[in-house]
């Protein structure tokens, strides 16, 4: 089993759906991190977040960490947001970046 | 304020041979962390240095190698390259010492091993 899941893999949507993309770990974590991946490999922190909910813009991330699951949520979607996203939690004690497989997600004008 | 920077952005070997990336962070930054992204693997964890020293390593055998200079920016070796290390290598930086220290990402560098 994996240490950290993603869903769904894929995800294609209308230009204005909302978007949920869900992340479930196993392992204490300290924080954990929500990346974005453009084509071309660039990777961008979208969010850090170690309890409840952060927004900027657009996004929103929470997190449970009773549950050990956290949620990023991409109103208003926008071609643009066409990218693959990462969930990445951050092991508790040695800090260490345990990384998802990524959602695939694009938004069809 | 300046990113993460790598360099170089594409890198081409031989199989054998030794690859050589640099990486200089967020001016500030002590933390610098070395990520391999391998098609089909996803991303995972190859070493962390933070203060000139290697806190951690992934599982990655020992021509994976990597060195923090006094300005902080850093260096990650691979010896003997093999067709399997192609990959996008990312660099990142964080303030380690604060209470919850993000990570920021430099652009990668591609190294293809034919």
């Amino acid at each position: 089993k994996n240490e950290v899941e993603q869903s769904p893999q894929n995800l294609t949507a209308q230009e204005g759906e909302f978007i949920t993309i869900n992340c479930s770990y196993s392992v204490g974590i300290s924080a954990l991190h929500w990346l974005q991946q453009h084509p071309g490999g660039g990777i961008v922190s979208l969010f850090m977040l170690s309890s409840g909910k952060k927004k900027h813009g657009r996004l929103i991330a929470t997190i449970n960490i009773q549950e050990k699951h956290s949620s990023l949520h991409i109103t208003a979607s926008h071609p643009r947001d066409s990218a693959v996203y990462i969930c990445a939690p951050r092991n508790f004690g040695n800090e260490k970046l345990t990384f998802g497989t990524g959602t695939r997600l694009t938004i069809i004008p | 304020e300046a990113g993460v920077t790598q360099s170089p952005t594409h890198l081409i070997k031989t199989r054998g041979q030794q690859a050589t990336l640099r990486c200089s962070p967020i001016s500030g930054h002590t933390s610098v962390y070395w990520y391999q992204q391998a098609l089909g693997l996803g991303l995972q964890f190859l070493l962390w240095y933070d203060e000139g020293e290697e806190r951690n390593r992934g599982n990655f055998p020992p021509r994976f190698s990597g060195r923090q200079f006094p300005n902080y920016s850093s260096e990650l070796n691979v010896n003997a390259l093999e067709l399997e290390d192609s990959a996008l290598y990312l660099c990142a930086s964080s303030s380690y010492g604060t209470a919850l220290y993000e990570q920021y990402f430099g652009p990668g560098t591609r190294l293809t091993v034919t």
